[in-house]
């Protein structure tokens, strides 16, 4: 399988914290975006980070890439209650045409 | 803009019947995928249709088709549903095939019993 894995499954924190979620992935890829998801709804696009970027910034996120070990990592920084959501992270494989890869996801909570 | 939309929110089949799930993109927008979402096997690619012809297309059975009508809008078809078909389907669109970000909509929960 291509599909991603997320670390970790479940994250709990309290507002003001800090959140790291980490993906790998297995293929050669273009680029990674993260989604975000609240509640088994739609997912929400935050941020995307080409294969040439080790590092990008947008808001109180920040998105590391390492493609020699296909790996990256979403760091949500002084994390507030509203970011309580299921993360993904999500690319688009040349192998695989249009279709987005999602990662299993991680979950997390923030509490007040 | 409107967002995409996807109709209709929550259905209740029987199994063996069939289903038929509908996606408006955002205006403008061209290409249509669809994403089936369970517990276990998380989210994964059905197909994607980019004006009007299916550009790709997951592993998934027979059963599971779609087509994307001139205006954009796409409809996704499941016929002889299983139990395990229960999942949330989710519609995404794309401003251009150049474009990777996709906006999604909020899914259909589809409950076979």
């Amino acid at each position: 399988s291509q599909q991603g894995e997320e670390d970790p499954q479940a994250l709990s924190i309290q507002e003001g914290e800090n959140a790291t979620m980490n993906c790998s992935y297995k293929t050669s890829i273009n680029n990674l975006q993260w989604y975000r998801q609240n509640s088994g709804r739609g997912l929400v696009h935050l941020i995307l980070i080409r294969s040439n970027e080790r590092e990008k910034h947008s808001g109180r996120l920040r998105v590391t890439l390492d493609t020699s070990k296909k790996s990256s990592s979403l760091l949500i920084t002084a994390s507030r209650a509203a970011d309580t959501a299921s993360y993904f992270c999500a690319y688009l494989a040349n192998q695989a045409g249009t279709a987005l890869i999602f990662g299993k996801g991680t979950t997390l909570s923030v509490s007040s | 803009k409107a967002g995409v939309t996807q109709t209709p929110r929550y259905l209740i089949k029987t199994r063996g019947q069939q289903v038929t799930l509908s996606c408006s993109p955002i205006s403008g927008h061209r290409s249509v995928s669809w994403y089936q979402q369970t517990p276990g096997q998380g989210l994964q690619f059905l197909f994607e249709y980019f004006s009007e012809t299916q550009r790709n297309k997951g592993n998934f059975p027979g059963r599971f088709s779609g087509r994307q009508f001139s205006n954009s809008r796409s409809e996704m078809n499941v016929s002889t549903l299983e139990l395990g078909d229960s999942a949330l389907y989710l519609c995404a669109s794309r401003g251009s095939l150049e474009s990777y970000e996709q906006y999604f909509g909020p899914g259909t929960r589809l409950t076979v019993t």
